[in-house]
């Protein structure tokens, strides 16, 4: 039961480079959000959305692209990455009803030299 | 943004002895679910317990437990008898928000 699943587990990528970030879920979950984490700051929203083709900033989107053509996909682009970028990305979804709580990917650890 | 604040960025406690990791929010609805998160060293995000916001009586999961003031918009997460395994960091989250706290660093002295 992979639920949801991120790839790559790690990533290390040069400033000024392009990455994308996948997140893919099997549970049907009309939410999916992108969060950073990093020491400090605990968890923070960079977007999310609540169906396909509707999508909406967070905290700190700025730097950050998203997508939701599918409801399971719900990729990350890092147009040109910054070394303020290296963090711990994390994919979730959850279920209409906020009473399931959220499912979370493993992470991504992306690091830019 | 809406307001999460965990107060305690580090705790520590004897194993087999109680903590209380604490948390505060904001929000103007009447109606929601509050969640305790555990990240191990794995990284994977676990769901630790869940509190309806409508329910007075407080939720209760094994060793685990909530102090939940709903006027005061205080969710409070009790361990009690506390294992190795519970070493983590600790995130809350009203589940309307989207938004989390910036976590507890929980360590466990053998």
């Amino acid at each position: 039961d992979a639920g949801i699943t991120q790839s790559p587990r790690y990533k290390i990528t040069e400033t000024g480079r392009q990455v994308t970030l996948m997140c893919h879920q099997t549970w049907s979950h009309s939410y999916m959000f992108w969060y950073r984490q990093d020491l400090g700051h605990g968890l923070r929203l960079i977007y999310y959305s609540a169906a396909a083709d509707i999508t909406d900033k967070g905290e700190v989107p700025d730097g950050y692209v998203v997508s939701r053509s599918k409801t399971e996909n719900f990729p990350l682009t890092l147009e040109s990455a910054t070394r303020s970028q290296t963090s711990v990305y994390f994919c979730a979804s959850r279920p209409d009803r906020a009473r399931y709580g959220y499912t979370f990917g493993s992470g991504t650890r992306l690091t830019v030299v | 943004a809406q307001t999460v604040t965990q107060s305690q960025p580090e705790m520590s406690v004897q194993e087999a002895e109680t903590v209380t990791l604490s948390c505060t929010y904001d929000t103007s609805e009447s109606d929601y679910y509050l969640f305790w998160y555990k990240q191990p060293p794995s990284r994977q995000m676990i769901l630790v317990i869940r509190q309806e916001a409508y329910k007075q009586q407080n939720a209760t999961e094994n060793r685990f437990s909530v102090n939940f003031q709903k006027a005061a918009k205080s969710f409070s997460l009790k361990i009690s008898d506390s294992q190795l395994g519970d070493a983590a960091m600790y995130f809350c989250a009203p589940g309307n928000q989207f938004y989390f706290g910036t976590g507890t660093s929980l360590t466990v002295i053998p």
